[in-house]
């Protein structure tokens, strides 16, 4: 156990609907990150939040966006959904820029 | 941009040792991680390379060179359990101190009997 959590773990949809993805990251942690990785991809990285501000941005859809909360928790927001959007979404989260530890992830399934 | 590259798939008896080759082409270098991932389930930590040498941990070694843009990661005493998916995974600085980490698409490691 990590000590990332993320909610739901899986999520079935229609394409054009729109979907909200939680995560908590480990306690102290100020970074939290979010990655897709698809079946026939690697991990692709997203968009990286440092205590509730923006820190980087990844190969992230303009229908895709996200923000991190004062309690540090983050919500990835995923709209006009296509079939293509069906992948694990990873949380993670680090203390001061150091390794990684990732949650459980989302399945997402579009229809 | 970056480029990772890894081998797609190795093969490998119980008890014996594997290395996983990585090279990696970066501006802005600033470490990089081996993590393990069973399918399904989540990538977890297992080494960090910032300098050159070599990091233990148990059964598991990593490498890195920072000249050659090379890495290895050495598994030992291989365990059925070891079968999975090893990613290496480049840190470099994008835009002042944040930092990126991009994920090679990760070397699939089968132990047989």
């Amino acid at each position: 156990d990590s000590g990332v959590t993320q909610t739901p773990k899986h999520l079935i949809t229609a394409t054009g609907q729109r979907v909200t993805l939680r995560c908590s990251p480990r306690s102290g942690d100020l970074s939290v990150y979010w990655y897709q990785q698809s079946l026939d991809q690697g991990l692709q990285f997203l968009i990286q939040y440092y205590n509730g501000e923006e820190r980087a941005k990844g190969n992230i859809l303009e229908r895709f966006s996200a923000q991190q909360f004062p309690d540090l928790h983050s919500e990835l927001n995923l709209s006009s959904l296509e079939l293509g959007d069906s992948a694990l979404y990873f949380c993670a989260s680090s203390h001061q820029g150091q390794e990684q530890y990732f949650g459980p992830g989302t399945r997402l399934t579009v229809t | 941009g970056q480029n990772i590259d890894q081998p797609t798939e190795m093969t490998a008896t119980e008890g014996a040792i594997v290395q996983i080759n990585c090279t990696y082409q970066t501006s802005g270098f600033n470490g990089l991680f081996w993590y393990q991932q069973h399918a399904g389930e989540a990538p977890t930590f297992l080494s960090y390379n910032v300098l050159d040498g070599l990091e233990e941990k148990g059964r598991f070694s990593s490498f890195l060179s920072r000249s050659k843009g090379y890495s290895y990661l050495l598994l030992k005493e291989l365990q059925m359990k070891d079968s999975a998916s090893y990613l290496c995974a480049v840190r470099a600085l994008v835009e002042g101190t944040a930092s990126k980490l991009t994920f090679g698409t990760g070397t699939r490691l089968q132990v047989t009997l």
